[in-house]
């Protein structure tokens, strides 16, 4: 496609349910990343893949989250037993840089992210 | 992120007004992303500087590393209305043996309203 997409663009979920928020990258890009943004504040890493691997989950808050990539293309964040603090919005990025440690730098194109409210 | 300091916060000027907005690491960097965030929206990018000294511009918009890899800093010439939004720097830090993945370290953003 044109672009990154992240459906949906809203979701509202009451304390506890799961959620599965769904990021199509730029067609051929290797590299996909998400990141969690709260109100106000700048974006924050959650995890990395490499095609389907996922490379650095380190910045997962805690294990209730869950992001795989099993084709290498489309990836799904599942949050399971929301709180109120996963309220945010949750962003995902695509590169075209293919390895960890390549000495260049790829430009990450964003989604327009999924907006999650907690009730 | 402490990791990433960027100034002001916020900045109201008036159209036709020349701005800065600042970004500090207390890490090197491997490389320093400049984007631009509409309300409820993703993140548009910007620029993207890699080595010291480096300086880039795009229309009215220019960017700067300096040469240690630690500041970063936008300027906005003869600001219009549509560069209002949430302008946010992102750090690729580097890593061990002077690498990177792409990882970005994001500051908390800087809220520009340009009133007409």
């Amino acid at each position: 496609g044109a672009g990154v997409s992240q459906s949906p663009r809203y979701k509202v979920a009451k304390r506890g349910q799961d959620v599965a928020l769904r990021c199509d990258p730029i067609s051929g890009h290797v590299s996909l990343f998400w990141y969690q943004q709260a109100l106000g504040q700048g974006p924050e890493f959650l995890t990395y893949f490499q095609n389907e691997a996922q490379l650095d989950k380190s910045g997962l808050p805690s294990d209730r989250f869950f992001a795989e990539r099993p084709e290498g293309s489309v990836s799904t964040l599942k949050i399971q037993r929301t709180q109120q603090e996963d309220s945010a919005v949750y962003l995902c990025a695509s590169s075209f840089r293919s390895f960890p440690g390549q000495r260049l730098t790829d430009t990450q194109y964003f989604g327009p992210g999924t907006r999650l409210t907690v009730l | 992120s402490q990791e990433l300091e960027q100034s002001p916060q916020s900045l109201i000027v008036q159209e036709g007004k020349n701005l800065t907005i600042n970004c500090t690491s207390s890490k090197t960097l491997y490389g320093l992303y400049w984007y631009k965030q509409k309300y409820g929206e993703g993140l548009i990018f910007l620029m993207m500087l890699q080595k010291g000294g480096e300086e880039k511009s795009h229309e009215k918009i220019t960017a700067k590393l300096d040469e240690k890899k630690q500041q970063s800093s936008l300027h906005i010439t003869a600001s219009q209305p549509s560069h209002a939004g949430i302008y946010l720097c992102g750090a690729d830090i580097l890593g061990a043996g002077g690498t990177s993945y792409g990882k970005l370290t994001f500051g908390q953003g800087t809220i520009l309203t340009v009133h007409p």
